[in-house]
């Protein structure tokens, strides 16, 4: 079935340092592949998304190219701030008894400290 | 106006007992979810409802039964609670190509 598999946290890192959070997947089709964002205490909200090959998702700094080729969506960021620490998850889009759904990454704790 | 909104936000109780949550949108969505994230952060999806039409179940015990009175509501019922249904609940609507929008959860503690 479809999986999708990011790097072990929990990452720590200093304010202004280059982050990047590995994700890879297996999947039948050509799903799309999204990263969503949990701050603590909150529910997932979406990060950015990429909906075909090649494709580069991004926003609030964060970025992440769809490669087919590699199977991998990682998640990317210049300069992190202390309000990017958050929990990160890597998903993509497949189907459930013929009904659409998302499939997860088991997450990735992001600390960054000033 | 909150999109997706849960509540209780908090819930403890004993085991045996029988619960509910209460998830509500106002984005007009069709589709609705209910997932289970464990104390390691994993999340897992658990119902679907399309248009108050039950349509993915994923092997959840039985215990847990999800209501849809209608297409803005989707309710979860936990009958006999045990230790193991302690977890953060989040109810989730979709919109096209498989965004979803999310409640804040809520935490169960069963003791």
């Amino acid at each position: 079935g479809d999986s999708v598999t990011q790097m072990e946290g929990p990452v720590t890192l200093s304010e202004e340092a280059f982050l990047t959070i590995n994700c890879t997947y297996t999947a039948t089709g050509y799903p799309s592949l999204f990263w969503y964002v949990q701050y603590p205490g909150e529910g997932l909200q979406l990060l950015l998304k990429a909906t075909k090959a090649d494709d580069k998702g991004s926003n609030k700094g964060f970025e992440a190219t769809y490669r087919k080729e590699t199977t991998s969506f990682h998640l990317e960021k210049g300069s992190v701030q202390v309000s990017d620490s958050a929990v990160y998850f890597c998903a993509l889009s497949g189907k459930l008894q013929g009904a659409q759904k998302l499939v997860f990454g088991q997450g990735t704790r992001l600390t960054i400290n000033p | 106006d909150t999109a997706v909104s849960q509540t209780p936000k908090y819930l403890v109780t004993q085991m045996g007992n029988d619960k509910s949550i209460k998830c509500e949108q106002n984005l007009g969505h069709d589709t609705m979810y209910w997932y289970k994230q464990d104390s390691k952060k994993f999340l897992k999806i658990m119902f679907s409802y399309n248009n108050k039409e039950l349509i993915i179940n994923e092997t959840v015990p039985n215990r847990f039964s999800p209501k849809s009175p209608d297409k803005a509501h989707l309710n979860l019922h936990i009958n006999s609670l045990e230790l193991g249904d302690s977890a953060v609940y989040f109810c989730a609507t979709r919109l096209a190509k498989n965004i979803q929008y999310f409640g804040a959860g809520t935490r169960l503690s069963v003791l």
